[in-house]
């Protein structure tokens, strides 16, 4: 069964250099997303993306934040200077549809950690 | 805003006994609603959604309207049963909106 994967599954770095968190959406699917969740707390919504653009960001996605879709197959986050808050799991996320109910297939996350 | 509510950060039970993983959700119009479980080191996974009534694993759900509630049952909960789940809502938009999820611990 096709899945959603993420790279790298962990990932440190140090407070103001830039990351970019990949992730390979299952291959039919166009709306893509991306989530975090800090330690302890809820899974968050940061961004929804189609068609090459942002379709919906939460007040997180601020402009250290971007997306891109550099080609056919991969999704990138990339926050550009990195701040100790930043210290979270992030999930991409892909559906087929955008329909009401639409199921979101999840990735394995990959935990951020900003020293 | 929406915003959903598990209040239960924790909960054990025996095998064989019945569970109920509660869920509270606040929205001015009708979401659509799901769990979503994560099962020890794995992905999230979606169990069900209101949309499609359908069970899963054991598991139901009913929306309650007018207690805003989605709560998720399961007669007999099994010890593979064991795993963090996750109430959704999704209003208006494609983002959903977790709770903060409560831990199911199913003993032997």
């Amino acid at each position: 069964e096709p899945e959603v994967t993420q790279t790298p599954s962990h990932q440190v770095t140090q407070m103001g250099q830039e990351v970019i968190l990949r992730c390979v959406p299952i291959s039919n699917h166009l709306y893509f997303y991306w989530y975090r969740q800090i330690l302890g707390q809820k899974v968050e919504f940061l961004v929804s993306f189609y068609n090459n653009e942002i379709s919906e960001k939460s007040e997180i996605f601020d402009d250290q934040f971007s997306v891109e879709r550099p080609d056919g197959s991969n999704f990138t986050l990339k926050i550009r200077s990195t701040k100790l808050e930043d210290s979270a799991m992030y999930f991409c996320a892909s559906s087929a549809t955008r329909s009401p109910g639409n199921e979101q297939f999840f990735g394995p996350g990959t935990r951020l950690t900003v020293l | 805003a929406q915003r959903v509510t598990q209040p239960e950060k924790l909960l054990s039970v025996f095998k064989g006994a019945p569970v109920e993983l509660k869920c509270n959700y606040s929205y001015s119009g009708s979401p659509e609603l799901f769990w979503y479980v994560q099962y020890s080191r794995q992905r999230l996974q979606l169990l069900l959604r209101h949309i499609s009534r359908e069970s899963i694993k054991g598991f139901t759900a009913d929306l309650n309207k007018g207690e805003t509630s989605f709560h998720l049952k399961k007669p007999f909960a099994q010890e593979e049963d064991s795993a963090m789940y996750y109430c959704a809502s999704q209003g208006g938009s494609e983002k959903l909106v977790f709770g903060k999820g409560t831990k199911l611990t199913v003993n032997p």
